[in-house]
């Protein structure tokens, strides 16, 4: 079936950086774009930026940009999202998600979620 | 930006009534990026309703979405305890943007 498969739960200090993976499976990885969407504990949903997977080509939120780094590799489905000089207020979790308009799929929405990478923030 | 509120913040029903929650966005937004995400204790949000209107796979047709423009409403006709959760809407203009949610409580 259809999924994202993120890595597990990070704790970094303030100031480090986190890398958090996204594995893509049961899909043509190459034809959706992939998002990443963060939710800070008790709050609501942010949205980081995308990757499209095929190109490599990238766009980040504003609030992120020079902070955040989206890569990919088409040989193994996975994509990457790298975030730096990281703050208290960064932690949350993390979730790689799929924009369902594509080659199999047109749906105009977010309809795949991964389960979601813990990443807290803490001297 | 657009930005997306959603109402009431809080809404207490009992398992077989009818829950109705209200997004309003703060421009036009074309409603085929208009979506509804439901999301439970420790768990990912889950796609309910994408194009104001059309009903994801494997969602109940209890579940349904209308509105254009500004205004958005997510309808569940006869509450199920499974629904019980924090709903959130979306739209996509030059970027995405979430509504701050509408918790969903058993009275």
């Amino acid at each position: 079936q259809v999924q994202l498969a993120q890595s597990g739960a990070e704790v970094k200090q303030p100031g480090a950086s986190v890398k958090v993976s996204c594995k893509a499976s049961g899909y043509i990885f190459a034809a959706y774009y992939l998002y990443w969407v963060r939710q800070a504990p008790g709050q609501g949903l942010e949205w980081m930026g995308w990757i499209n997977p095929n190109r490599g080509s990238t766009k980040y939120e504003k609030s992120f940009q020079g902070r955040v780094t989206m890569t990919g590799d088409t040989s193994i489905s996975t994509v990457y999202m790298e975030l730096s000089r990281l703050r208290s207020d960064d932690t949350a979790v993390y979730y790689c998600v799929r924009w369902g308009l594509g080659s199999e799929t047109r749906i105009e929405a977010f309809d795949i979620w991964g389960q979601g990478t813990m990443v807290t923030v803490s001297s | 930006e657009i930005v997306l509120t959603q109402s009431p913040g809080t809404l207490s029903l009992s398992p077989g009534e009818r829950a109705t929650l209200s997004c309003r966005a703060s421009q036009s937004v074309n409603s085929a990026y208009s979506a509804w995400y439901q999301q439970k204790p420790g768990q990912a949000p889950r796609l309910l309703i994408y194009g104001a209107s059309s009903r994801a796979t494997g969602i109940p047709d209890r579940f349904s979405g209308s509105g254009s423009e500004t205004d958005f409403t997510l309808t569940i006709s006869r509450l199920e305890p499974e629904d019980f959760a924090v709903y959130y809407c979306q739209q996509y203009g030059s970027s995405p943007t979430f509504g701050q949610g509408t918790r969903l409580e058993i009275k």
